[in-house]
């Protein structure tokens, strides 16, 4: 059983669209967060949540838009997209928050705008 | 910038020799994590070691860790081709984790 999954894995989308990417975890784990991983696979922290909750917004603009519907699920909407958001976004997980514990990675979802 | 830095950015070896990559932090921790990345997938948990430990290992791997010099090291044994990937070292933030700038670790067979 895949422990962290994100859909789509690929994205192709041209500048302006709107889109989605869907992350869902069966670890039972409390704390949900998205990287963004750069061409030189810089990974950056976006957002974390905990229990449904946001406790982490690092500066993202506000054309990025988590949800968490409940906390299995962390999914990320995207409006207006720019050049400049090509990159992998991964979805991770850990048991609680804060660092103490590994964090469990999806596999990623390439985007690509055009 | 929080981010830690690892060096060497790249790394290209033989097939049985060992690996060992840096990694420089700024804050003070209570743990600090390796994880490994293969082309195309997420990152996979390596190994945890906390900061009142100096020395841990695992398998073909040992990770040292120097709080007072705010760096640690990861040195992989008898490294085998399937150990091509991308190495990252992870940091506690508040709430969240700070990752390495990553080695780029390549294993010619």
């Amino acid at each position: 059983d895949t422990a962290v999954s994100q859909t789509p894995k690929y994205l192709v989308t041209q500048m302006g669209n709107d889109k989605s990417i869907k992350c869902e975890q069966n670890l039972g784990h409390d704390t949900m967060y998205w990287y963004k991983q750069d061409s030189k696979k810089f990974l950056k922290i976006m957002f974390s949540y905990n229990n449904k909750e946001l406790i982490i917004n690092e500066t993202v603009p506000n054309r990025f838009s988590p949800k968490s519907p409940d906390k299995a699920h962390l999914n990320l909407h995207i409006n207006s997209l720019e050049l400049g958001d090509s990159a992998v976004y991964f979805c991770a997980s850990s048991q609680v928050r804060g660092g103490l514990y590994e964090q469990y990675f999806g596999p990623g979802t390439r985007l690509t705008v055009t | 910038s929080q981010q830690g830095e690892e060096d060497p950015q790249a790394l290209s070896i033989q097939e049985g020799e060992n690996a060992t990559m840096n990694c420089s932090y700024k804050t003070s921790i209570n743990n600090l994590q390796w994880y490994r990345q293969n082309s195309g997938r997420g990152l996979v948990h390596l190994i945890l070691i906390r900061s009142n430990e100096r020395e841990k290992h695992s398998g073909r791997l040992r990770v040292t860790l120097d709080t007072s010099k705010k760096s640690s090291s990861l040195l992989i044994t008898a490294s085998r081709a399937a150990d091509t990937a991308s190495y990252f070292c992870a940091t506690p933030g508040t709430y969240k984790y700070i990752f390495g700038t990553g080695t780029r670790l390549k294993v010619l067979a």
